[in-house]
């Protein structure tokens, strides 16, 4: 099956700065990628659209100024999670299209943020 | 939301049992049902999807089955191995301008005893 590669797989920074975590599509172009947030023993969260070439769509109550997504490319979407408190520490998954008429998705392996 | 507190379900079996994982969806226009499988410290693994024209899809030791009726999914697993150990998620796909945008069920932990 196609492959979603997360960078970094985990992370831990202190309070007060930015992360940046990527998520590529290694063998198929995406124009749409999601972004989930999951907390521990629960379930996945969407957070926002990340849509190529277009400004990200945020689901409600996520804050766009925290969470910034930037998918610059067809291959790549990044999200920045900017002065980062011990609440945004949590599970970050992201998935890609890689057929918008099936929708036929796939999920990467996931970024452990822990902030200290 | 989901409750604060809230512990996942949980289903224990004896290797080589059937497992049968249920779910049930809100969203009466969903039409595209996926399972997932979700190890620790993994992302979600696509198991088998089903769309709302379909009631029952067969694959590989799981079959996965839909009543639109009552809003219910389930997944049937069989012959389980040790290796079918995981957190299960349903999700639920509206369709339309919202392709690709899944909500996912609270997930289901399967621990399967040698």
């Amino acid at each position: 099956g196609a492959v979603v590669s997360q960078h970094p797989s985990r992370v831990i920074c202190k309070s007060g700065t930015s992360v940046k975590i990527e998520c590529r599509s290694l063998d198929f172009q995406a124009t749409t990628m999601f972004w989930y947030r999951q907390f521990p023993k629960k379930s996945l969260m969407l957070m926002a659209t990340s849509n190529e070439g277009s400004k990200a769509t945020y689901e409600q109550g996520v804050e766009k100024d925290k969470f910034l997504i930037n998918h610059a490319s067809l291959t790549l979407s990044t999200l920045t999670v900017t002065s980062a408190h011990p609440e945004d520490s949590s599970f970050y998954i992201c998935s890609a299209m890689k057929n918008s008429v099936t929708g036929e998705l796939f999920f990467g392996e996931g970024s452990r943020l822990t902030v200290l | 939301g989901e409750s604060v507190g809230l512990h996942l379900p949980t289903l224990s079996v004896q290797e080589g049992d059937n497992s049968i994982i249920n779910c049930a969806y809100s969203n009466s226009a969903s039409d595209y049902f996926i399972w997932y499988k979700q190890e620790s410290g993994k992302g979600p693994q696509f198991i088998i999807d089903i769309r709302s024209n379909m009631d029952k899809r067969q694959g590989q030791r799981v079959t996965v089955l839909l009543n639109k009726t009552v809003k219910h999914l389930s997944l049937q697993i069989a012959a389980t191995q040790p290796g079918d150990s995981a957190v299960y998620f349903c999700a639920e796909n509206a369709g339309g301008t919202s392709y690709g945008k899944l909500t996912f069920g609270q997930g289901t932990i399967l621990t399967v005893h040698p």
